[in-house]
């Protein structure tokens, strides 16, 4: 059974840079799409970004100039980053799996995501 | 992207059925079959419950069904039970991306 488990500071003061890992145990992160999603405090979801194994991503356009995700395929973790945050940017911030489907050449992200992290509070403050 | 609509809530009463609906547009729900929905108790992380429209996980229950028409996914419960009592979230694949639909309070009566 696949497994996800966020971690990293829970509080960040405003303008610095949010760092969360999500390490992956009871399968490989190989030949999978990862994403990150995040939930204000009593508001919905909003996806962030994926990234896929090899290391090639895809970001929301709303976050994009602010985003970086990486993969360290060694240690079967990514990680997200999000820069310049503010207030806004407090949330509950889940990792999950994002499933794929093949087409033609390859295979393509489909935004639907069937393994979740418990998720953890990273809240701006000074 | 602008999220998907879904009604802010609904309810029922045990043993009876529901539909929530996501209503998107063509370039995401009337687009593509990739359209997927999730539970969330308080406190806890979504879990999937429908996925390419109209897809069962294993495990979830066969009270869950997903269908689409034009740019409007439904979900229905039926024979509702307290433990359904949730929020709900639609999602759909468009542009490369992920856009979600707003939840939908459930209240078992």
């Amino acid at each position: 059974q696949v497994q996800l488990q966020e971690s990293g500071p829970g509080l960040v003061k405003p303008s610095e840079t949010l760092s969360l890992t999500c390490t992956v145990s009871g399968g490989s992160i190989s030949s999978y799409y990862w994403s990150w999603i995040r939930q204000p405090p009593g508001k919905g979801l909003e996806w962030i970004g994926y990234i896929y194994y090899s290391g090639s991503t895809n970001y929301n356009p709303s976050l994009k100039s602010r985003v970086t995700i990486s993969v360290d395929t060694s240690k079967n973790q990514f990680s997200l980053k999000l820069s310049s945050v503010t207030a806004a940017d407090t949330a509950v911030y889940y990792c999950a799996r994002e499933k794929r489907a093949s087409y033609g050449y390859g295979e393509m992200a489909t935004a639907q995501f069937d393994y979740w992290g418990q998720g953890t509070l990273v809240t701006v403050s000074s | 992207q602008s999220a998907l609509t879904q009604p802010a809530s609904v309810s029922g009463s045990p043993g009876q059925s529901i539909t929530i609906s996501c209503t998107g547009t063509s370039s995401d729900v009337g687009g593509y079959n990739y359209v997927s929905w999730y539970q969330q108790h308080p406190g806890k992380a979504p879990k999937l419950m429908i996925y390419d429209v109209s897809n069962r996980p294993s495990g979830v229950s066969n009270r869950f069904s997903g269908s689409k028409s034009g740019n409007t996914a439904s979900l229905t419960i039926s024979g509702l039970q307290a433990e359904d009592e949730a929020d709900y979230y639609c999602s759909s694949y468009t542009s490369s991306s992920a856009v979600f639909g707003g939840g939908t309070k459930l209240t078992v009566l």
